[in-house]
């Protein structure tokens, strides 16, 4: 069945740069994209960009000039890094498969990710 | 950028009620658009696709639907376990952006 599963550090400095994992089965990352979603704590939904099944990308403008996702698909896994982070990159961090019908159909259990010093 | 805008932001209702949440399109985003529960401490789990399709294993008291760029999930009769947040989606083009969100609760 179709799995998705972040991991990285929990806590980060101020500045430092946020590496993230999301190692996916059940899918190829050629068949299907791949989405990056941020939730602050306490709020709503924040989509940060995609990572295609053609290996392109779409970022969040807001996110944009910190933040560059790629992928390995002979490990079935999808990176995120985002430098210069500040507290309010503070979140939980979701990856997302995306379907043929635009939506995000698969999620994974997200990784708390806490900026501070 | 495409605005949803979504309503209410929370409601409180009755077992077996009917339930209506709403997300207004700034422009046509045709069918692409989705629905999702969020219950406490979990990822969001997608209820409606294609703006009136029913995700697999999604309880068929569940619906969507649309008029113009208006977009409705509907709840037949509020069951028990159906209390979170509600959040819909647009993915008709970039930046994909989500509803601000609907607390649902039980009266």
């Amino acid at each position: 069945q179709v799995q998705l599963k972040e991991s990285g550090p929990g806590l980060m400095q101020p500045s430092e740069t946020l590496s993230l994992t999301c190692t996916v089965s059940g899918f190829s990352l050629t068949s299907n994209g791949v989405g990056w979603v941020r939730q602050p704590l306490g709020k709503g939904l924040v989509w940060m960009g995609t990572i295609w099944a053609g290996g392109s990308t779409n970022y969040n403008s807001a996110v944009q000039s910190r933040l560059s996702i790629s992928r390995d698909t002979s490990k079935s896994q999808v990176f995120l890094k985002m430098n210069s982070l500040q507290p309010e990159d503070t979140g939980t961090y979701y990856c997302a498969r995306w379907d043929y019908d635009g939506t995000l159909d698969y999620w994974g259990q997200g990784v708390m990710v806490t900026v501070s010093s | 950028d495409i605005q949803m805008t979504q309503s209410p932001a929370s409601l409180s209702a009755s077992l077996e009620e009917i339930v209506t949440i709403t997300c207004q399109a700034s422009q046509d985003i045709g069918n692409w658009l989705a629905w999702y529960q969020q219950k406490p401490g979990k990822s969001p789990q997608l209820l409606i696709y294609g703006a009136t399709s029913l995700a697999d294993g999604v309880p068929s008291r569940f619906s969507g639907s649309r008029s113009g760029t208006q977009y409705s999930l509907k709840i037949s009769r509020l069951q028990v376990e159906d209390p979170g947040i509600y959040y819909c989606l647009q993915g008709y083009s970039a930046p994909w952006t989500f509803g601000g969100g609907t607390k649902l609760e039980l009266k």
